[in-house]
């Protein structure tokens, strides 16, 4: 499957404080993308970065990308409580761009 | 207009019943998707269209039943439900090509009892 896998499941910090979550596929990719879900709502986009760039910045946001290692991680700097929600990566697979697989996501809890 | 509309937004149906979900978009987006997902689980993949045309059915029962009428609608048929059916389904739109990006609608929870 080209499910990703993300860890950690959960996280939980305070407010200033930085998070970084993990996220591992299993097949070729054109490329990776991270989203957003608050409780119980649509998924927001948040940063796409293709196979052949190895990172990413966006305002608090950066992304990192090994295809070697078939793996990537996203940082928010300076975590605020509104940055409590499910954080999902995502794979467009290299052959077939339609079909984006999502992992298996990171719940985040920023405390005041 | 960068909106995915959904209705409805609940659901709840029997699982003799026979009702439909609705998706529209007004960004001119040439693929659609519906998502289904279940509580603290990823959205997995149920059906692509591109250029109004079903690209991607990922083994979905035949219970599911999707239809694109035109670019910017897409519809999901549902009949004879099971309980396990019950998830938040998703709809969301991409332009083809360079910018994959998806855009989300809110959902629509469905329970069938």
């Amino acid at each position: 499957s080209q499910q990703g896998e993300e860890d950690p499941q959960a996280l939980s910090i305070q407010e200033g404080e930085n998070a970084t979550m993990n996220c591992s596929y299993k097949t070729s990719i054109n490329n990776l993308q991270w989203y957003r879900q608050n409780s119980g709502r649509g998924l927001v986009h948040l940063i796409l970065i293709r196979s052949n760039e190895r990172e990413k910045h966006s305002g608090r946001l950066r992304v990192t990308l090994d295809t070697s290692k078939k793996s990537s991680s996203l940082l928010i700097t300076a975590s605020r409580a509104a940055d409590t929600a499910s954080y999902f990566c995502a794979t467009a697979g290299a052959y077939n761009t339609d079909k984006l697989i999502f992992g298996t996501g990171t719940r985040l809890q920023v405390f005041p | 207009d960068t909106e995915v509309t959904q209705t409805p937004k609940h659901l709840v149906m029997g699982m003799t019943n026979k009702k439909s979900l609705k998706c529209e978009q007004h960004m001119g987006h040439r693929a659609m998707y519906w998502y289904k997902q279940k509580a603290k689980k990823p959205p997995e993949l149920m059906f692509v269209y591109s250029y109004e045309k079903l690209s991607i059915n990922e083994s979905v029962p035949s219970r599911f039943s999707p239809e694109c009428p035109n670019s910017s609608l897409l519809n999901l048929h549902l009949h004879a439900l099971q309980p396990e059916d019950s998830a938040l389904y998703l709809c969301a739109s991409s332009h083809r090509g360079e910018n994959e990006k998806l855009f989300f609608g809110s959902g629509t929870q469905l329970s069938v009892l």
